[in-house]
C-alpha cells in the first residue's frame, strides 16, 4: 500500500477555498485515491474518490496530476462546520484493506 | 450508503475484564472491518471480518486478544480481552459495499476506558 503524506494541520476562514495536498509518490497503477472526513466523536465519512484528472461532487473536488504522485482535495467556501480531520488514502481496487495516514486537521475560523 | 450502529457507545471497564462490542448494519454486506483510534490519533486497522471465514488480523493484533465473530451478513462482534489501560481507545466498525473501491461506511464508534 502506498504511503501518504499530508500536512498535519491547516487553518482557514469561513468563505475561503481550502486546498489540502497529499503526496503519494509510490502510488501503483491500480491504486485509487480516496479522501475521508472525520468530525470529533464520529466515524470517518467518505468524501470523494478518483483515479486521475479531476473529480467533482456536491461536497468537494479532487485534482490529480498526470503523474498521480500527489492529489489535492479542494473544499469550496468552507464554513465552521467543515472543521474536521481529512484523511487521504491510496489503495488498489479489490484490495479492500484501507490504511489511514495521519490526516490533516482543518480548523475553520469565523 | 448504510446505517451502522454500535453497542455500547461507551463503557468504563476494570483491568483484566473483557468487553464485547457489537456492530449492526441495516443491509447485507460482505466486508466488515474493525479499527482502533486512540485519542487524537489516526485509525489503525485491527482486522477484516468476512462472513463465513476467520477474521484476518493486521500486524500487532492477535485473535486471543481481539476475537471477532461474524455470524451473518449484517452483524459482527469484537471482543477486547483481558483489558489493560493501554486498550483505552475508540473502536469503530466499518463496511465496504463498493466491491473493494475503498468507499467505507463507519459506525459511530465505541469509546472504551480501562481503569
Amino acid at each position: 500500500l502506498a504511503k501518504t503524506t499530508q500536512p498535519i494541520s491547516m487553518d482557514s476562514y469561513e468563505g475561503q477555498e481550502v486546498n489540502i495536498t497529499c503526496s503519494h509518490n509510490n502510488i501503483a497503477t491500480n491504486d485509487y485515491i480516496t479522501w475521508y472526513q472525520q468530525f470529533p466523536s464520529q466515524g470517518p465519512r467518505f468524501i470523494i474518490q478518483g483515479y486521475k484528472t479531476k473529480v467533482t461532487n456536491e461536497v468537494a473536488s479532487l485534482f490529480i496530476p498526470a503523474d498521480r504522485k500527489s492529489s489535492t482535495l479542494s473544499l469550496p467556501r468552507v464554513s465552521l462546520s467543515d472543521t474536521a480531520v481529512y484523511y487521504c488514502l491510496v489503495a488498489s481496487t479489490g484490495g479492500f484493506k484501507t490504511i489511514f495516514g495521519a490526516g490533516t486537521r482543518l480548523f475553520v475560523k469565523a | 450508503s448504510a446505517v451502522i450502529s454500535q453497542k455500547p457507545s461507551r463503557d468504563i471497564c476494570q483491568r483484566g475484564t473483557s468487553l464485547t462490542i457489537q456492530c449492526q448494519v441495516d443491509s447485507q454486506v460482505t466486508m466488515m472491518f474493525w479499527y482502533r483510534q486512540q485519542p487524537g490519533q489516526s485509525l489503525t486497522l485491527i482486522a477484516t471480518a468476512n462472513q463465513g471465514s476467520e477474521a484476518t488480523y493486521e500486524s500487532g493484533f492477535v485473535i486471543d486478544k481481539f476475537p471477532i465473530s461474524r455470524p451473518n451478513l449484517t452483524f459482527s462482534t469484537l471482543t477486547v480481552s483481558n483489558m489493560s489501560p493501554e486498550d483505552s481507545s475508540i473502536y469503530l466498525c466499518s463496511v465496504d459495499f463498493a466491491g473493494g473501491y475503498n468507499e467505507q461506511f463507519f459506525g459511530p464508534g465505541t469509546r472504551l476506558t480501562v481503569l
